[in-house]
């Protein structure tokens, strides 16, 4: 058991929707990373934020954006869905050098 | 560019015996590596990890292998164990302790009773 739980557990959107994927974490655990795994991969980088601020991304479009709050939960939202969004959305908290992930929301874009 | 790549798709092994999983990387700025397995419908639980200051670190059934100048880790499980099948992913970091990572596609690891 993490303690990280995300929610929800499966999304089904067209293309061009928009979408919000949250994520929660244990007290104490002020970083939150979001990473994108699509079918077959292993999971990429999408961002990362530390104490509500965004600290550092990997090569996703400015379309994918997130938010964290005081309470250390955090938003991953992705607007204008395209066919390859499609993947499972992995959120990892961090403590004490290590990542615990939760279990994901897998989306489908239609 | 694959920067972290896990060639073996997939591997089988008896009960009782030796798994060696294997990672190569491309990146020379990497300087901590991790191994991560994850279980269906879970997400990624961590395993062990190694600082490049370092070749080898153990914790119990588990060993993880660094060898820099060949850019190359790999990961033994002994003696391997039923529960032990999920898939493997390996993952590098350039910036220790900012956990951002990059990982490899997985290794699905079956171990036959």
């Amino acid at each position: 058991e993490t303690g990280v739980t995300q929610s929800p557990t499966h999304l089904i959107k067209t293309r061009g929707q928009q979408v919000t994927l949250r994520c929660s974490s244990q007290s104490g655990h002020n970083t939150v990373s979001w990473y994108q795994q699509a079918l077959g991969q292993g999971p990429q980088f999408i961002f990362q934020y530390y104490r509500e601020e965004e600290n550092g991304r990997g090569n996703f479009p400015p379309r994918f954006s997130g938010l964290q709050f005081p309470n250390y939960s955090s938003e991953l939202n992705v607007n204008a869905l395209e066919l390859d969004d499609s993947a499972l959305y992995l959120c990892a908290s961090s403590y004490q050098e290590t990542q615990y992930f939760g279990p994901g929301t897998r989306l489908l874009v239609l | 560019d694959q920067q972290v790549k896990q060639n073996s798709p997939s591997l089988s092994v008896q009960e009782g015996r030796i798994s060696i999983l294997n990672c190569d990387y491309t990146n020379s700025m990497f300087d901590y590596f991790l191994w991560y397995k994850k279980y269906p419908a879970e997400g990624p639980t961590f395993l062990i990890s190694i600082s490049s200051i370092k070749d080898k670190n153990e914790d119990g059934r588990f060993t993880v292998f660094l060898n820099k100048s060949a850019k190359h880790l790999s990961l033994h499980i002994v003696p391997s164990q039923p529960g032990d099948s999920a898939v493997y992913f390996c993952a590098a970091s350039a910036q220790t302790g900012t956990y951002k990572y990059i990982f490899g596609t997985g290794t699905r690891l079956k171990v036959l009773a």
